[in-house]
């Protein structure tokens, strides 16, 4: 079964401040993890992915997460915060090749205060 | 269109009622899900197709819940007799690939249902 923590359901930083949005996952199967972004009255889209390879990944807007599979954690970093990324981010996991579904985590709604 | 469109954006419904939720995929995507989110929680997966088979309905709450897509790319949700716990948004996402859930999924705005 898979599962996934955020911890933090509100993060608030200053511009140029670092972001750092934790989530933690559990999962039976070598996992794929991803990040979603919701921006207000928008749909979700995609941030960055994990599947195999290289741990740390690279995003859009200058966001990151590294893959820690002794932490169990896929943590969301950005060195500078920017006002644009105020919204809301979800963590999700999927069982790896073939699963049909992701689970998400609760979210963690980021204010950018200038 | 360019993104996937969901429809309607709100609905209001009566305890009891019969309601439909469409959603228009992007064109050519082979994959397609549906998402009920409810207030202050991340999206729940309710059902997944692959061209026109529904391959997975394990996320489907009750019997009352209900999808189809039968040409591969318009897909309907429809709920039966809604009850106040079905408020939510339902949200729609599709995907190029055949991989289920492991290539990036593009979704729709979604469609928040309120029942009375």
């Amino acid at each position: 079964a898979q599962s996934v923590t955020q911890l933090g359901s509100h993060v608030s930083v200053s511009e140029g401040a670092l972001v750092l949005l934790r989530c933690n996952y559990s999962s039976s199967v070598p996992p794929y993890l991803f990040w979603y972004v919701q921006y207000p009255n928008q749909g979700l889209q995609l941030l960055l992915k994990y599947t195999t390879g290289a741990t740390l990944v690279k995003g859009i807007n200058g966001f990151e997460a590294e893959f820690k599979k002794s932490e169990t954690s896929f943590h969301l970093t950005k060195p500078s915060a920017h006002m644009s990324d105020a919204a809301e981010y979800f963590c999700a996991v999927s069982g790896g090749t073939g699963a049909n579904n992701l689970f998400f985590g609760t979210g963690t709604r980021l204010t950018v205060i200038p | 269109g360019a993104g996937v469109s969901q429809s309607p954006r709100y609905k209001v419904a009566k305890r009891g009622q019969d309601v439909a939720l469409r959603c228009d995929p992007i064109s050519g995507h082979v994959s397609l899900f549906w998402y009920q989110q409810a207030l202050g929680q991340g999206p729940e997966f309710l059902t997944y197709f692959q061209n026109e088979a529904q391959l997975d309905k394990s996320g489907l709450p009750s019997d009352r819940f209900f999808a189809e897509r039968p040409e591969g790319s318009v897909s309907t949700l429809k709920i039966q007799r809604t009850q106040q716990e079905d408020s939510a948004v339902y949200l729609c996402a599709s995907s190029s690939g055949v991989a289920g859930a492991t290539g990036e999924l593009f979704f729709g705005e979604g469609s928040r249902l309120t029942v009375l």
